[in-house]
């Protein structure tokens, strides 16, 4: 079975300034995907990043980037020059590698609220 | 195009009534998802529709919950006999086979309160 922990149910960040978000997982597969996916008071999820497991270099996207360690399983976000827009609850996935394909479901972390402030 | 859609926003139904959730995914995505949102539970996974395959409906909590979809796009989440424990948002996403293009689209979700 894959668990996705993260251990920081709140986390609040003064505006401009870095904030990392972190992330733990447990599985036996050897190919799989990471996610942090974004969900702002509107209910709409938002993929903010994605890494696969089998490439070495973290991921970045503009003012998100992942530290992704594999062999400690842990994968953090970290967001830089903090914008008041990046408050939302922040939740970390995981996703095997299906068959070959790149389907299949999402297993979550519980989330953390992420409150950025003036 | 358009986004995955959901509908309604919002129900609240007694308990013991069934109620019926809508999908629609984004035009030409072949995987269909959905999760459950809950305070206590966080988000759970449902079901799974993928093509013409048999669907995954190892998340479905009871045989109360179950799930369709039409001609490989629209989907209609049921749940019979409501209990206020099925008081959640209900999510689905979809998604597309490609392997450079994975990410599941979500919906805006359906908030049900059961009272």
């Amino acid at each position: 079975a894959q668990t996705v922990t993260q251990s920081q149910p709140e986390m609040s960040v003064q505006e401009a300034e870095t904030v990392t978000l972190s992330c733990t997982y447990d599985t036996s597969e050897s190919n799989y995907y990471l996610f942090w996916y974004k969900q702002p008071p509107s209910r709409q999820m938002i993929l903010v990043i994605r890494q696969e497991a089998y490439k070495q270099q973290n991921a970045t996207e503009n003012r998100f980037s992942v530290n992704f360690q594999k062999a400690a399983k842990s994968f953090s976000l970290k967001i830089s020059d903090s914008q008041l827009g990046d408050t939302a609850m922040y939740f970390c996935a995981f996703m095997k590698q299906h068959r070959g394909s790149t389907l299949g479901r999402l297993y979550f972390g519980r989330g953390t609220q992420l409150t950025v402030w003036p | 195009g358009a986004g995955v859609s959901q509908s309604p926003s919002n129900k609240v139904t007694e308990k013991g009534k069934d109620v019926e959730l809508r999908c629609d995914p984004i035009s030409g995505h072949t995987a269909l998802y959905w999760y459950r949102q809950s305070l206590g539970q966080g988000l759970e996974f449902l079901i799974y529709f993928q093509g013409n395959s048999a669907p995954d409906k190892s998340g479905l909590p009871s045989d109360r919950f179950s799930a369709e979809r039409t001609g490989g796009s629209v989907s209609t989440l049921t749940i019979q006999r409501t209990q206020q424990e099925d008081s959640a948002v209900y999510l689905c996403a979809s998604s597309f086979p490609s392997g450079a293009t994975y990410e599941q689209y979500f919906g805006p979700g359906t908030r049900l309160t059961v009272t």
